[in-house]
Formats: C-alpha cells, structure tokens, sequence
C-alpha cells in the first residue's frame, strides 16, 4: 500500500479558511467512511481531530471539520488561529490502516 | 483523563535491541486495542500494527515482522514495543495510540519516544 497523498505544505492567514485534501484510490478512501485525521506538534503528542470523514471528537473546535467526494477526503479548517499551525495527516482504512504523507500548515 | 506515557529516548549501536514502553492510566487497558506508529526522520506516519490488550495477539504490518515485537502487560497497563538486531534506518520517533472503541482510528496518543541507531 502506498501512503495516501496530501499537499506538502498549506498556508493561511489568521481567520481565513484552508482545506487539506487527502487522495488515495477506490481501495482505501473511495472505499471507506473511515477517514480520521491528526494534527501533530513537535514535542506533543498528536492529537486525534475528526473520524469517520466528519465526526469531531469532544473538544475539537467545530472550526475543524471533514470531508469526502470519492478517492479524496479533505479537513477543512476555518477562522485560522495561530495555534493551528501544526502537521496533519489524514489516515484511512484498506484492510489495515494507511496514512498520508502529512500537511505542514504555516499560520502567517 | 486517558494518557499514553512512553519511555525516554535511547540511543543505541546497530546491531542492539531497544524495548519502548507505553503505559496507559485512565481507562480499562484490557478492553481497547493498542497500535504503534513510526515516523522517521522527515518522514511521514506508518503504521506499523496491533495488539490485542486482551489476549495479548499481535498482529504486525508488513515490513514490521521478524524483528519487531509487541507484547503487553496487564498487571501494569503497559504496551512495550522491542526492536531486536536494530538498523541505521530504524532510527525514528515510535508512538503508541489506542483504537477507539469504534475502532478505525487513534484516538489517544503517546508523546512518542525517539529511537537512534549510530555507531
């Protein structure tokens, strides 16, 4: 299985709106709703973010929301905070788990 | 609250094994599955497979097998990850995460432990 595709690197201004898209094929995202992403920090433990294409957890601000339209799923997040800045990567389900490459999401 | 607390980095000499700890408080250990995940240096996540926190069955993904073994200890609530006969290219931050009770993602995760293979 090869890791799922997403951009390298994303950037927004504080309050606007970014979109991470997460690109796989009919086997893995076109295939299941089980789409969760994670946003990572260096020297924190990643944090689990949306599941199921587009269930928050508890606590995950509802700027944070996600999607899917065939092989692609994507996490959008609007009314950016300079605390989003982070790494994302979306996962997805093709019999065993498989993440994309992740996304460095710059706040500028 | 649930917390993954993971073992401190650890340098090692290829050739040499590691054991990685991941111990778990704040909910039932037994009753949800424990995955491990590897990230290399500038590196995205793979996953690198499961344990069954309940009979302690491991199951690894591929690229993951011979070398690589999960094991659990209840009595502790604690996951262990050891890494026999390690490898220049082992070098890498190993996370623990636990699968949500409706399973198909990581929902708690590890602060990560880095491990570097150098001679």
């Amino acid at each position: 299985q090869s890791a799922l595709t997403q951009p390298r690197s994303v950037s927004g201004s504080p309050g606007q709106s970014v979109t991470i898209s997460c690109t796989g094929t009919s086997s893995d995202v076109g295939a299941y709703d089980f789409i969760s992403w994670y946003q990572l920090r260096p020297g924190k433990a990643p944090k689990f973010m949306i599941y199921d294409v587009n269930r928050r957890p508890s606590g995950v601000p509802d700027r944070f929301s996600g999607s899917k339209s065939g092989n692609t799923a994507s996490l959008t997040i609007s009314g950016l905070q300079a605390e989003d800045e982070a790494d994302y990567y979306c996962c997805s389900y093709a019999g065993s788990p498989i993440f994309g490459g992740g996304t460095k999401l710059t706040v500028l | 609250q649930v917390q993954l607390v993971q073992s401190g980095s650890e340098l090692k000499e290829p050739g040499a094994s590691v054991t990685i700890s991941c111990k778990a408080s704040g909910y039932a250990f037994n009753n949800y599955p424990m995955n491990w995940v590897r990230q290399a240096p500038g590196q995205g996540l793979e996953w690198m497979g499961w344990i069954n926190t309940n009979t302690g069955n491991p199951t690894l993904a591929q690229g993951f097998t011979g070398r690589f073994v999960f094991s659990v200890d209840t009595s502790v609530s604690t996951a262990y990850l050891h890494i026999n006969s390690l490898k220049a290219d082992d070098t890498a931050l190993y996370y623990c995460a636990r699968e949500g009770e409706l399973l198909h993602y990581f929902d708690y995760w590890g602060q990560g432990t880095l491990v570097t293979v150098s001679s």
